[in-house]
């Protein structure tokens, strides 16, 4: 069956450094993968989208790699900030639906 | 900004009550979805709808049911409220992946705050 995996476990890092989340997938071959933001009691907000034919994609301090090979997404965060500190899901599609597949999200803390 | 909105932040239901979730959004976007997000789980989609009047089942629409009258509004009813129905639910929408011969194809959700249901 199709499957996403993120790290179930929280991530802790240092202010400065970057931060690296991971999204793994199984049984699947996503046209597109989303990243979006999601605060404590509050609904996800979109950062990023990279499609199957891009390796990578840029805002700001954010970069999004996408390999079909090893079928994962990299999310990165560089000088992270405390203010990062939230929970990061990953979502996958494909063309010609409307439907999206998210995981179960990484939060990850920066500490100051 | 795209402004989606969920009728209440927070609800609590004795077993057996028909709950009324209502979400508005005011980007004239044809796709609004309904998920619950549960620990461990992750967001899955209940039932979404591509227009009005239109509605199709997701992954668990099993004790719910949606209306969507307007564009803009999306309900999602609850005929009979089970304690394992507890959850966080959140209200989506979005493009459509193409309208008349230009494809929007990136799909982009916008999310409300989400409401926290406790079925007692």
């Amino acid at each position: 069956s199709q499957k996403i995996e993120q790290n179930s476990e929280a991530l802790n890092i240092q202010e400065g450094k970057t931060a690296t989340l991971t999204c793994n997938y199984t049984n699947y071959s996503p046209a597109y993968l989303q990243w979006y933001r999601q605060d404590p009691g509050r609904g996800p907000v979109f950062l990023l989208l990279i499609r199957e034919n891009e390796k990578e994609k840029r805002k700001e301090r954010l970069k999004v790699t996408f390999d079909t090979t090893l079928k994962q997404s990299l999310f990165h965060i560089t000088a992270s900030q405390p203010a990062d500190s939230a929970t990061y899901l990953c979502a996958l599609g494909t063309s010609g639906t409307y439907k999206y597949i998210f995981g179960t999200g990484t939060r990850l803390k920066v500490l100051a | 900004d795209v402004k989606v909105t969920q009728s209440s932040r927070y609800l609590v239901k004795r077993t057996g009550e028909k709950v009324f979730l209502e979400c508005v959004q005011d980007m004239d976007h044809e796709n609004m979805f309904w998920y619950r997000q549960d620990p461990g789980l992750g967001l899955r989609l209940i039932y979404f709808s591509y227009d009005v009047k239109m509605k199709e089942k997701g992954d668990i629409p099993e004790g719910y049911s949606v209306s969507r009258e307007k564009k803009e509004r999306f309900s999602l009813i609850l005929e009979s409220a089970s304690t394992n129905q507890t959850s966080m639910y959140l209200c989506a929408s979005s493009l459509p992946l193409v309208r008349g011969k230009i494809s929007l194809a990136k799909n982009i959700q916008y999310f409300g705050a989400g409401t926290r249901l406790s079925v007692l």
